[in-house]
C-alpha cells in the first residue's frame, strides 16, 4: 500500500499562474477530502468526496479555487489565478468508515 | 459544526503514561470522535476514534465520557516519537473540522 500520493511536493509559482496539485487516494476508500494548513488558519477543510461526487465545498475559499474527482483514483486541486495569501500546505486524505490517511502535502508557494 | 477544546500544550516523561483530555460539549448523537497526530513535516496521522464506548489499539486508548461530553485519549507509555500535536475532532457523514490540537512534548 503506498498511501495517499501528492504531487507535486514542492510548488513555487508566481502570482496569477494557475496552480493544479494532484492526489492520488488509496484504492477501495470512497472519501477524499482537501485541506489547507497554515500557521495563522491551522488545518482548514476545503471540501470533501464521497463515491467521486462532491458533496461539501463550504470551505473552498472563493472562486478561484476548483476541485474535480472525475474517478475513484484520482482528484486535483485547481488554484486559478493563484495569489500570495494561498501559500500554505495542501493535504489530500482519504478513507472509510472514519479512518482516514492523509497524504505528505504538496507545500505551494506563491510569490 | 460541533467543536471541541484542548489544552495547547502538555509534557510528558518519557515511558509513563499521558493522557490528553478533550472537550466537546455540543456534540451531536451522530458525531464521532477522532483522534490524529501530527508529527513536525508530516501529514496527520490517524491514531484511534470512537462513538460511545471505550477503544483500544494498538496505539493508544480512548475513554469517552458517559455523557460523551469529553474523552480523553491515553498513550500508555510516552516515547519521544510520541511527541507531536494531538487533535480530537468531530466527524458526521465525513465532515470533520479539527482545532489548534495539544502540543505534546516527551521529555526523555
Amino acid at each position: 500500500d503506498a498511501g495517499v500520493i501528492q504531487s507535486p511536493r514542492h510548488e513555487v509559482t508566481e502570482m496569477g499562474q494557475e496552480v493544479t496539485l494532484r492526489c492520488k487516494p488509496i484504492s477501495g476508500h470512497d472519501y477524499l477530502f482537501w485541506y489547507r494548513q497554515t500557521m495563522m488558519r491551522g488545518l482548514e477543510l476545503l471540501i470533501y468526496f464521497n463515491n467521486n461526487v462532491p458533496i461539501d465545498d463550504s470551505g473552498m475559499p472563493e472562486d478561484r479555487f476548483s476541485a474535480k474527482m472525475p474517478n475513484a483514483s484520482f482528484s486535483t486541486l485547481k488554484i486559478q489565478p493563484s495569489e500570495p495569501r494561498d501559500s500554505a500546505v495542501y493535504f489530500c486524505a482519504s478513507g472509510w468508515g472514519g479512518k482516514y490517511t492523509f497524504g505528505s502535502g504538496t507545500r505551494l508557494t506563491v510569490v | 459544526d460541533a467543536k471541541t477544546t484542548q489544552p495547547n500544550s502538555m509534557e510528558s516523561n518519557e515511558e509513563e503514561p499521558v493522557h490528553l483530555p478533550c472537550n466537546h460539549s455540543t456534540i451531536s448523537g451522530t458525531d464521532y470522535i477522532h483522534w490524529y497526530r501530527q508529527l513536525p513535516s508530516q501529514g496527520p496521522e490517524y491514531v484511534i476514534h470512537g462513538l460511545t464506548s471505550n477503544v483500544n489499539n494498538r496505539m493508544a486508548s480512548l475513554a469517552i465520557a458517559e455523557d460523551r461530553k469529553s474523552s480523553t485519549l491515553i498513550l500508555h507509555r510516552a516515547t519521544l516519537r510520541d511527541a507531536a500535536v494531538y487533535y480530537c475532532i468531530l466527524t458526521n457523514a465525513g465532515k470533520s473540522t479539527f482545532g489548534d490540537g495539544t502540543t505534546l512534548t516527551v521529555k526523555p
